[in-house]
């Protein structure tokens, strides 16, 4: 079946713009998941949706951040205003149930580039 | 505050040998512990995954890790590496209860010489 599907695979901008990436899930799984890779860095934990329940945004770097999650399924993370340091490689990832002891299948990424 | 860490950032063998990457935590309580495999430009694979029972799991690629409660410790290892095995491996520590994020260590980068 289909994979977690991630859009667009690379995106370029210019300093000061807002950008939105979009994460598909696997069908069926309830929890979703964003993280930032950062050259160096491993994984950073930016937000995660468990059905319908309010988000965790605790990993949320600034409020120019913000990210949600439409019918249970589709997420969008937005960037606003964004800067340099925001350059990275954004993961999404999804679970069947949002809880610690399962595996998440992570999307291959959108490389964020801010010049 | 939960933490992983993989002490080695990079790691050359040559193809053939024996690997062992490591990994420690920093959990109060019984760890949910994965290996995750990335290849340049791909999402994260699961390699393996311990939850209870066994501390000697076993993944795909011929993969497996040890669990040492003792040593906070979840080493990866395979016994012949092929040089497909190039990428960066991340040992990550997932939390009880219904929290669902993962904390991943910054990750070894593997170099495979022929």
């Amino acid at each position: 079946g289909a994979g977690v599907s991630q859009s667009p695979s690379n995106k370029v901008t210019e300093k000061g713009k807002d950008v939105e990436l979009r994460c598909d899930p696997i069908s069926g799984h309830t929890a979703l998941y964003w993280y930032r890779q950062s050259l160096g860095q491993g994984l950073e934990f930016l937000i995660y949706f468990q059905g319908n329940s309010a988000p965790d945004k605790s990993g949320l770097p600034s409020d120019r951040f913000s990210a949600e999650r439409t019918g249970g399924s589709v997420s969008t993370l937005t960037i606003q205003r964004t800067q340099q340091e925001d350059s990275a490689v954004y993961l999404c990832a999804s679970s069947p149930r949002g809880v610690g002891s399962q595996p998440q299948h992570f999307g291959d990424g959108t490389r964020l580039s801010i010049l | 505050a939960q933490s992983v860490t993989q002490p080695d950032i990079h790691i050359t063998v040559s193809e053939g040998a024996s690997l062992e990457l490591r990994c420690n935590y920093s959990y109060g309580a019984t760890p949910y512990l994965f290996w995750y495999v990335q290849s340049p430009g791909q999402g994260l694979q699961l390699l393996l995954k311990y939850f209870s029972g066994d501390t000697l799991v076993q993944g795909i690629k011929g993969f497996e890790a040890e669990f040492k409660r003792s040593q906070s410790s979840f080493n990866l290892r395979k016994p012949s590496v092929h040089w497909s095995d190039a990428a960066e491996y991340f040992c990550a520590v997932g939390y009880g209860g219904s929290q669902g994020n993962l904390i991943f260590g910054k990750g070894t980068k593997l170099s495979v010489k022929p």
